[in-house]
């Protein structure tokens, strides 16, 4: 069965600083790969994502992922973080085909200090 | 071109009462999913339709049942609301190869 962990439920750093966030799934097949953010009262917009090809895939407002089949890992990266970026982040991992049934993670919430 | 739009916006019951909520997309997408949101616990799948006509349980249905009236259209129903359902519900319009466009969401309080 398809599942996605989020290790990191809070994540803090300082504005200008770079950020990681992480994500690891659990998926038979070569994934679709995901990155949604949410900020506070919002629904949730697509980052990124990840379907084939080049393993490192650029996404909006300057985030990039990086897919790592041997780690099963998808972690979401930035090299200066603003204040704006202060959100939560939510992974998430697609069957693709048919239903395209999209199973998420828990969520990392990330705090930007000035 | 509204995307997806989901009603209501907010709603408060009381234990046992019943009520539908409303999703419909415009963009002439197959698949439609409901998703609950919960501290803690990320988004979780409640039901999906691959296409109209079709509907499938996630991983949370228990409590939910849905109707895919048309390809616009897919609604959530809680036929007796308990003090668990308490939740922000999102309903989701998915593209071929899973790319989602999720609607504002419903601020659902059981009393």
């Amino acid at each position: 069965a398809q599942s996605v962990t989020q290790p990191d439920i809070h994540i803090t750093v300082s504005e200008g600083a770079s950020l990681e966030l992480r994500c690891n799934y659990s998926y038979g097949a070569t994934p679709y790969l995901f990155w949604y953010v949410q900020s506070p009262g919002q629904g949730l917009q697509l980052l990124l994502k990840y379907f084939s090809g080049d393993t490192l895939v650029q996404g909006i407002k300057g985030f990039e992922a990086e897919f790592k089949r041997s780690q099963s890992s998808f972690n979401l990266r930035k090299p200066s973080v603003h204040w704006s970026d202060a959100a939560e982040y939510f992974c998430a991992v697609g069957a693709g085909g048919a239903t395209n049934k999209l199973i998420f993670g828990t969520g990392t919430l990330l705090a930007v200090q000035p | 071109n509204a995307g997806v739009t989901q009603t209501p916006k907010f709603q408060v019951l009381k234990t046992g009462q019943s009520m539908t909520l409303q999703c419909a997309q415009d963009m002439n997408h197959n698949s439609m999913y409901w998703y609950r949101q919960d501290p803690g616990m990320g988004l979780r799948l409640i039901y999906y339709s691959a296409s109209e006509g079709t509907t499938d349980k996630g991983e949370v249905p228990n409590g939910y049942n849905v109707s895919r009236l048309n390809k616009r259209e897919f609604s959530l129903r809680l036929e007796s609301a308990a003090p668990s359902q308490t939740s922000v519900y999102f309903c989701a319009s998915i593209q071929e190869g899973g790319r989602a466009l999720f609607g504002p969401g419903t601020r659902l309080t059981v009393l």
